[in-house]
């Protein structure tokens, strides 16, 4: 099963700023998601990075707001820009091919002040 | 559109009792069904799986669920509980495209 390495752990930040996440995976993976999680709530997907492709957004998430950078198989970043306090969350990078189980990064808890 | 539905906000067991985690799925075409465990401060770990075959599914750390067609359930079980399991539980439908649903989750409390 792939380790996934997601950086930093948490941060508290200043509205208006932008912070870039990092997730490093120990082996090739295509599928890469980023979720945002409320603590001891159910996760809502970002966006599907998929190398060699744009990210794939989901409904009330932009790239404007939420770009993401895929540059090879085992990297990527989320950066959070221009930040409000409505963007404290967890945010969880994750892979896992088709029909196969997801794993998942221990999560960027964000606390915007 | 696929979803997944968990009735239960938290289940509370005694150790050494028998538990069910309950989860119960909508999905067009054959489901692609997973189990996760979240311990606090930790991204999601996968317990088990069902893509097809056997309608008892054994997985990690003693667990097992049971994939009803006809219920278009999965319930996620175990035979003796642990206060380690104490945890929060997913559980998650995958369609073709490798897209996740998961359910709200489900608090497990075993005490003592």
């Amino acid at each position: 099963s792939a380790v996934i390495s997601q950086k930093p752990s948490r941060d508290i930040c200043q509205r208006g700023t932008s912070l870039t996440i990092q997730c490093q995976v120990d082996s090739q993976v295509t599928m890469m998601f980023w979720y945002r999680q409320q603590p001891g709530q159910s996760l809502t997907l970002i966006a599907t990075a998929n190398q060699g492709s744009e990210a794939t957004y989901e409904s009330g998430f932009v790239i404007d707001k939420f770009p993401i950078s895929r540059p090879n198989l085992t990297f990527s970043t989320l950066t959070v820009s221009n930040m409000s306090p409505e963007d404290s969350s967890i945010y969880l990078c994750s892979v896992g091919n088709r029909n196969q189980p997801q794993h998942f990064g221990d999560g960027t808890r964000l606390s915007i002040l | 559109a696929q979803s997944v539905a968990q009735p239960e906000d938290q289940v509370n067991v005694a150790e050494g009792n028998p538990l069910t985690v309950k989860c119960t799925y909508s999905v067009s075409g054959n489901p692609y069904l997973f189990w996760y465990v979240q311990y606090p401060n930790r991204g999601l770990q996968f317990l088990l799986k069902y893509i097809t075959g056997d309608n008892l599914v054994k997985g990690s750390y003693g667990f097992e669920a049971e994939f009803n067609k006809s219920q278009t359930s999965f319930h996620l079980k175990k035979p003796s509980a642990l206060v380690s399991d104490s945890a929060l539980y997913f559980c998650a439908v995958r369609d073709g495209a490798g897209k996740s649903t998961f359910g709200d989750g489900t608090t497990l409390t075993v005490k003592p």
